[in-house]
C-alpha cells in the first residue's frame, strides 16, 4: 500500500470512446503527476501538479487532458485515442515538486489498451 | 544523449547472492539526486533508495546500498542476499537541482530475475 490509489486497473477502449483515469493519493502531498511507461521505452512525464496548478507539460497531445481539483486527487481524460497510446499510465506524488531528495510515490498503473 | 543508461537489460542472481545493478548518468549539474525504483509485474513503482550529490557516504536502506561513484558518474545499486521476490524491473532515475518542472528522468531499466 503506497498511499497513492489509481482506478481502474485495466481498461480497454474504442478510439472514439471518451474515458477517465483517476488518482487519489492519501499521503498529504502537494504535487502529483501522471507518467506514460511504453513497452522497451522509459517512463515518459506527462503532467505535473503543484497544488492544484499544472506546471509542466511535456508536449502531450491534446487527447489527453489532465485535471487536478485537488491536491489528493488527479484525472486523466482520455478522447479520441490512437492504438499507439496503448501502455502503463501511472500516477505519482511527492510532498512538492521541487525537493531535489524528495521522492514520488507511485500508484500501481492503469494498464490502457486501444482497440 | 541519455541522461540515464542502465546497460543490463536482463540479469540473473542465484538466491541469496548479491548482485550489481548498473548505473550511470549524465549531468552538468552540481547539484542533483538519484533514485532506485522497483516495478514488479503488477506494475507499481516502488521507491527503494536515495542518493544525494553532495552525501559523502554511501546510501544504505537494508539490503540495499548505492554504490556512488561521482567522478564516473555511476551509482550502481547493490542487492544483498537477494530472495525470489527480488524478481522485478528496476530503474533508476535522475532529478536535477536545475530541473525546474522536478522532472525524474528514468533510464531503460533492468530486469532481474532471481533463481531459486
Amino acid at each position: 500500500e503506497t498511499g497513492v490509489t489509481q482506478t481502474p486497473r485495466h481498461l480497454v477502449m474504442g478510439m472514439t470512446n471518451k474515458k477517465s483515469l483517476k488518482c487519489e493519493q492519501h499521503l498529504g502531498h502537494n504535487a502529483m503527476y501522471w507518467y506514460k511507461q511504453s513497452a522497451k521505452k522509459p517512463l515518459e512525464l506527462m503532467f505535473v501538479y503543484s497544488l492544484e496548478e499544472r506546471v509542466e507539460n511535456n508536449s502531450v497531445p491534446s487527447r489527453f487532458s489532465p485535471e487536478c481539483p485537488n491536491s489528493s486527487h488527479l484525472f486523466l481524460h482520455l478522447h479520441t485515442l490512437q492504438p499507439e497510446d496503448s501502455a502503463l499510465y501511472l500516477c505519482a506524488s511527492s510532498q512538492d515538486y521541487r525537493g531535489l531528495n524528495q521522492p514520488q510515490h507511485f500508484g500501481d498503473g492503469t494498464r490502457l489498451s486501444i482497440l | 544523449a541519455q541522461k540515464i543508461t542502465q546497460t543490463q537489460p536482463g540479469m540473473f542472481v542465484q538466491e541469496k547472492e548479491a548482485v550489481t545493478l548498473d548505473c550511470t548518468y549524465d549531468t552538468s549539474d552540481q547539484s542533483y539526486g538519484l533514485f532506485w525504483y522497483k516495478q514488479p509485474s503488477s506494475g507499481e513503482m516502488i521507491f527503494l533508495i536515495y542518493q544525494g550529490s553532495y552525501d559523502e557516504q554511501n546510501a544504505t536502506e537494508g539490503r540495499y546500498s548505492l554504490n556512488f561513484q561521482k567522478a564516473r558518474k555511476s551509482a550502481n545499486l547493490v542487492i544483498s542476499a537477494s530472495q525470489l521476490g527480488d524478481s522485478a524491473m528496476y530503474f533508476c532515475a535522475m532529478r536535477e537541482a536545475n530541473n525546474a518542472g522536478n522532472m525524474l528522468t528514468f533510464g531503460g531499466g533492468t530486469r532481474l530475475m532471481v533463481k531459486p
